[in-house]
């Protein structure tokens, strides 16, 4: 079935250490975004790529970063320079245009120790 | 900057009951798209309904209908025949045409009562 796959699910990460999140869709979608969730809060966009090895940075970039090699993958690297990163991570894709419905994965709860 | 308000942080409704949802925005563009999404304790977004801005027509998706005032840059969503699955957080959003990037409102946690 096509859809978006997220990966773990559940991360545990010492302070000071990088942890990578993993996103994989086969929709065949040119556009690509990770939005980060906190507890009573919307969503808010951490990175967002259009097409393959691009990507803009979104309302809270500093402290992440993206790579976008491949059309269907865009993972998301927390660096140890994130003052915060426990939250829970949500990556999204769609078509690219303005009336692109996203669609979601199913999230990556990371909790920092 | 395009924002996007809920106003209501939570809701609660009787199943089988309507409710209203409520979502201003704030935007300088003519044509642009805004989303209702749900997130059910699974934590799935899942979409709801999708409007166009140059529609006058508001969208109907079911027991799911929304009241667009454009003028207004008022977006509400009317849930009826209340059930208990629709208990959830519900996200009001907006597209930035020239970016493609979805802003989303805060949340309202609706409940729904049996």
């Amino acid at each position: 079935d096509g859809g978006i796959t997220q990966s773990p699910k559940y991360l545990f990460r010492k302070e000071g250490q990088n942890v990578t999140l993993s996103c994989e869709q086969n929709l065949n979608h040119d556009a690509m975004y990770w939005y980060r969730q906190d507890p009573g809060q919307g969503l808010r966009l951490i990175y967002y790529s259009q097409i393959v090895n691009d990507f803009q940075k979104g309302d809270i970039a500093e402290g992440y970063s993206v790579s976008r090699e491949k059309k269907e993958s865009f993972p998301l690297t927390v660096t140890s320079a994130q003052k915060n990163p426990t939250a829970f991570y949500l990556c999204a894709s769609s078509l690219w245009g303005p009336s692109g419905e996203l669609f979601f994965g199913e999230g990556s709860r990371l909790t920092v120790l | 900057a395009q924002t996007v308000t809920q106003s209501q942080p939570e809701m609660s409704v009787q199943e089988a009951e309507t409710v209203t949802l409520s979502c201003t925005y704030d935007t300088s563009e003519s044509d642009y798209y805004l989303f209702w999404y749900k997130q059910p304790p699974s934590r799935q977004m899942i979409l709801v309904i999708r409007q166009e801005a140059y529609k006058q027509q508001n969208a109907t998706e079911n027991r799911f209908s929304v009241n667009f005032q454009k003028a207004a840059k008022s977006f509400s969503l009317k849930i009826s025949d209340s059930q208990l699955g629709d208990a959830a957080m519900y996200f009001c959003a907006y597209i930035e045409g020239n970016t493609g990037k979805l802003i989303f409102g805060q949340g309202t946690t609706l409940q729904v009562k049996p």
